[in-house]
């Protein structure tokens, strides 16, 4: 597809329930980013993948939080046992440089998780 | 630690006057700055970059100016249209790590 594209849009999920948001780059980036963006807030880093390395989870809020990118495409993040705080816009990035490289990210337009 | 504050919105201003969105920062080592937009319904997008201290980026009539001394990269343009209503993102990236640090955002509301 021409940009990134994430599916759902729109979860709704029911406290403890499992839920996994779903990435598509634009072909042939390396490089690809996970955010969390809550109400009126600026998004905030959760992970980053080089190709199907993840080489930075650091912003990953708990071990409940897990990301994927099996073979170097399209990305998986899950959430296990989703609770209220869990509730934002996860947002994903892709850009065709390697990280340092200020190569632009391009970001799809979200998934919007609400936890009930 | 690096952070990035930009002034609270929302900022309502008429057609064709001066715009000025401040953000300041913190950060160890050389960033680089951005400004993102969100337009209504839509995702974030590059509105402009600088990589060094004293570089002036620019896109659609908008401009920022990396400032080291002041720890500042303030958005300004001269003349904005109702088109230009929306959230604006002041970020940092530190040096070599790719992630993007986001300011709040701030509301832009331009009335005809």
């Amino acid at each position: 597809g021409a940009g990134v594209s994430q599916s759902p849009r729109y979860k709704v999920a029911k406290r403890g329930q499992d839920v996994a948001l779903r990435c598509d780059p634009i072909s042939g980036h390396v490089s690809l980013f996970w955010y969390q963006q809550a109400l009126g807030q600026g998004p905030e880093f959760l992970t980053y993948f080089q190709n199907e390395a993840q080489l930075d989870k650091s912003g990953l809020p708990s071990d409940r939080f897990f990301a994927e990118r099996p073979e170097g495409s399209v990305s998986t993040l899950k959430i296990q046992r989703t609770q209220q705080e869990d509730s934002a816009v996860y947002l994903c990035a892709s850009s065709s440089g390697y990280r340092g490289t200020n190569t632009e990210a391009f970001f799809g337009q979200g998934t919007r998780l609400t936890v009930v | 630690g690096n952070s990035v504050t930009q002034m609270e919105g929302p900022v309502t201003l008429s057609e064709e006057a001066f715009l000025t969105i401040n953000c300041t920062y913190t950060a160890t080592g050389y960033p680089s700055l951005f400004w993102y937009v969100q337009y209504p319904g839509e995702g974030l997008q590059l509105l402009l970059k600088a990589t060094k201290a004293d570089d002036k980026g620019s896109n659609k009539g908008f401009e920022a100016t990396y400032r080291k001394e002041t720890t500042s990269f303030h958005l300004e343009k001269g003349s904005v249209q109702v088109s230009d209503s929306a959230v604006y993102f002041c970020a940092l990236s530190p040096s070599n790590t790719g992630k993007l640090i986001f300011g709040q955002g701030t509301t832009l509301q331009v009335k005809p």
